[in-house]
């Protein structure tokens, strides 16, 4: 059982927009705005999409884009493109002993 | 352009050990931290370890604590994890990734495409 909470799956039509959600405690997200995003395709090494909240890394399309309410971050893309079905996968510091980063369980976005 | 490529991962009997080596260019190893993320086969991401940019600080994941030692060579530019006792648990691809930072923010921005290790008997 991971840390963080997101849904198993998302999807929506090109050009649309959707929006992941990860829901923390007060623990990890509520506590700090030390959360990031990251991608996933197949078979592939995750990419840093999102740190900060909403701050995008240098050569990330402004399509991505962040937030955070209390002790749930959110991931919005917008214009969805085919490539961007992936797995999306949210992090934050935390207060824990046990570890000092802790991760989402993925959430598996479907371009229809 | 920042390359990160691990080697050592294996098929390893429980109790085992490995020493994973991840090869850094690109970039000035010695001014970032380092990581190492896990992931299981179809599961998500676990981070497991982290270094700081001089070497001088380290973390561990509690499920690897005492079991695993991470380390770093900044003459060879390269990043080391020596996984002790290891358990079927343990049964992942591994991958280093580089930090924003000298010190840990664990905003990690470069991956290395993973080495699998595999413990069973």
């Amino acid at each position: 059982q991971s840390a963080l909470t997101q849904p198993a799956s998302v999807s929506g039509s090109p050009g649309q927009s959707i929006t992941i959600s990860c829901t923390g405690t007060s623990s990890d997200v509520g506590a700090y705005n030390y959360v990031s995003w990251y991608l996933q395709h197949p078979g592939k090494a995750p990419k840093l999409m999102i740190y900060d909240v909403s701050n995008r890394p240098s050569g990330v399309s402004n399509r991505f884009s962040g937030s955070k309410s209390g002790s749930t971050a959110s991931l919005t893309i917008s214009g969805l493109q085919a490539e961007d079905e992936a797995d999306y996968y949210c992090s934050s510091a935390t207060t824990s002993r046990s570890t000092e980063v802790v991760f989402g369980g993925g959430t598996k976005l479907t371009v229809l | 352009e920042v390359q990160l490529l691990e080697s050592g991962g294996g098929l390893v009997q429980p109790g085992g050990s490995l020493r994973l080596s991840c090869a850094a260019s690109g970039f000035t190893f010695s001014s970032y931290a380092m990581s190492w993320v896990r992931q299981a086969p179809g599961k998500g991401l676990e981070w497991v370890s982290a270094i700081s940019g001089s070497g001088g600080s380290l973390y561990y994941a509690d499920s690897v604590k005492g079991r695993f030692t991470i380390s770093r060579d900044s003459s060879k530019n390269t990043l080391y994890l020596q996984m002790n006792s290891l358990r079927a648990e343990d049964m992942a691809i591994y991958y280093c990734a580089k930090d924003f930072t000298s010190s840990p923010s664990y905003y990690l921005d470069d991956w290395g495409q993973g080495t699998l290790v595999t413990v069973s008997s």
